[in-house]
């Protein structure tokens, strides 16, 4: 069975920072790319980031660009995504999501910021 | 960056009705478009790949269908659990953009 489980959301203060994690089983994890997408309160979908394979092709939103950083471990079959300067606006819930076109999803993880 | 355009924002149906749901991209996105369903406090569930290809286990009153670059959702034969917010979703060029949803009521 695919699972992918989210982790390290919480409460932080403006310009913090947090580390997301994604363990992932079922599947072979090192043969799949895979994006965040996160969901303000009562918001849409918003596609944030994605990272190849090989980690060698990775995208931003504008929105995240120089704040936040995609990685992943195919060892230890998990994604990661650090988020720094944290604002009021990244308040949300962050999903990883499988491929191109992401067929699994996690359940997600909560981020507030706020003081 | 490419824009999906979305509509309705929200409509409503009763059971056994057909819904249609429209996306329309600013650009050529060469079928790499998805439609998503989610229900409240739940992530969003794939029902269509490259525009018109039913994923796995997604009952067949869902159909896609493309026709340059509008996209379209069907939903036939209405049931009750299908009341959910749908996405679309280009794949075609970075950054990948969602539409802004339509909220399904049943």
């Amino acid at each position: 069975e695919v699972q992918l489980v989210e982790s390290g959301g919480g409460l932080v203060q403006p310009g913090g920072s947090l580390r997301l994690s994604c363990a992932v089983s079922g599947f072979t994890f090192n043969t799949f790319p895979m994006n965040w997408v996160r969901q303000a309160p009562g918001k849409g979908l918003e596609w944030i980031s994605y990272i190849s394979t090989s980690s060698s092709d990775i995208q931003y939103a504008d929105s995240v660009r120089g704040r936040f950083t995609i990685s992943r471990d195919n060892a230890k079959n998990s994604l990661y995504l650090q988020i720094n300067s944290l604002r009021a606006e990244d308040t949300a819930v962050y999903y990883c999501a499988r491929g191109m076109i992401s067929d699994y999803w996690g359940q997600g993880t909560l981020v507030t910021v706020s003081s | 960056d490419i824009q999906m355009t979305q509509s309705p924002s929200s409509v409503s149906a009763s059971v056994g009705d057909r819904v249609t749901i429209t996306c329309r991209a600013s650009q050529g996105i060469s079928s790499w478009l998805a439609w998503y369903q989610q229900k409240p406090g739940k992530a969003p569930k794939l029902l269509i790949y490259a525009a018109s290809s039913l994923q796995s286990g997604v009952p067949s009153r869902f159909s896609g269908t493309e026709s340059g670059t509008d996209f379209t959702l069907t939903i036939s034969n209405l049931q009750p659990e299908d009341s959910a917010t749908y996405y679309c979703q280009q794949a075609h060029s970075f950054p990948f953009t969602f539409g802004q949803g339509t909220k399904l009521e049943i």
